[in-house]
């Protein structure tokens, strides 16, 4: 039972535009929302979180939104740039449970010069 | 450079001998995460540690998986009389306290023959 879905694999995007990466939950005990970036043979970057108790968070080019009654949240980057081109998972953490991530499958972007 | 280390990188084992996976936290980090990575999947949990304590291991495998994080020294993830199925890239994150972001390693690589 996937709890953390990413139902896109991949995107492709020009550089400049915006990207929008989804994401979407099944377990309303989920409380705190991250996403990490990954390249090929390194591990995980951490790039911007998101508490439940709000539903915007922005970090320069990065802002991530969360709407708790779809369950749903989205990154979005803008504007796209090629060195952005990479797999990007979210997590959640559970509510009271340690920090453990729950990870999404991850959606490789590709940003075209 | 004062990031989760993680060592081997690449680690070749045929099948029924044991694998040894290590990991470094970050300086001032005390919870360490280990997670598997299979081929074109997402990260999933295995098991959560502080020093001399496993705080949750249900993503461990019930038989011939174990972890510790001694008071001295990295966390070691050891995998014993390894099958092909094991053959994944294994994470390990570190993070402080409370709802720090975890830092992940680069990854070992395993590679059963």
């Amino acid at each position: 039972d996937q709890q953390v879905k990413q139902n896109s694999p991949s995107l492709s995007v020009q550089e400049g535009r915006i990207s929008i990466l989804n994401c979407d939950y099944t377990n309303s005990m989920f409380d705190y929302f991250l996403w990490y970036k990954k390249y090929p043979a390194e591990g995980p970057t951490f790039l911007i979180s998101i508490s439940s108790i709000k539903d915007k968070n922005e970090d320069g080019r990065f802002t991530v939104f969360l709407n708790k009654s779809a369950k749903h949240l989205s990154l979005h980057i803008v504007p796209s740039q090629p060195g952005d081109s990479a797999v990007y998972f979210c997590a959640a953490i559970l509510n009271n449970a340690g920090n453990m991530l729950t990870f999404g499958g991850g959606t490789r972007l590709m940003v075209k010069p | 450079n004062a990031g989760v280390m993680q060592n081997p990188r690449h680690l070749v084992r045929r099948r029924g001998q044991e694998a040894r996976l290590r990991c470094s936290p970050m300086k001032g980090h005390s919870h360490v995460y280990w997670y598997r990575q299979l081929p074109e999947e997402g990260l999933k949990f295995m098991v959560y540690l502080q020093k001399e304590n496993i705080i949750d291991e249900s993503g461990m495998p019930k038989e011939r998986f174990s972890a510790e994080f001694p008071k001295e020294g990295p966390s070691i993830l050891r995998i014993q009389q390894v099958v092909r199925g094991d053959s994944a890239a294994y994470f390990c994150a570190s993070s402080g306290l409370g709802n720090q972001p975890q830092h992940f390693g680069d990854g070992t690589r395993l590679s059963i023959l």
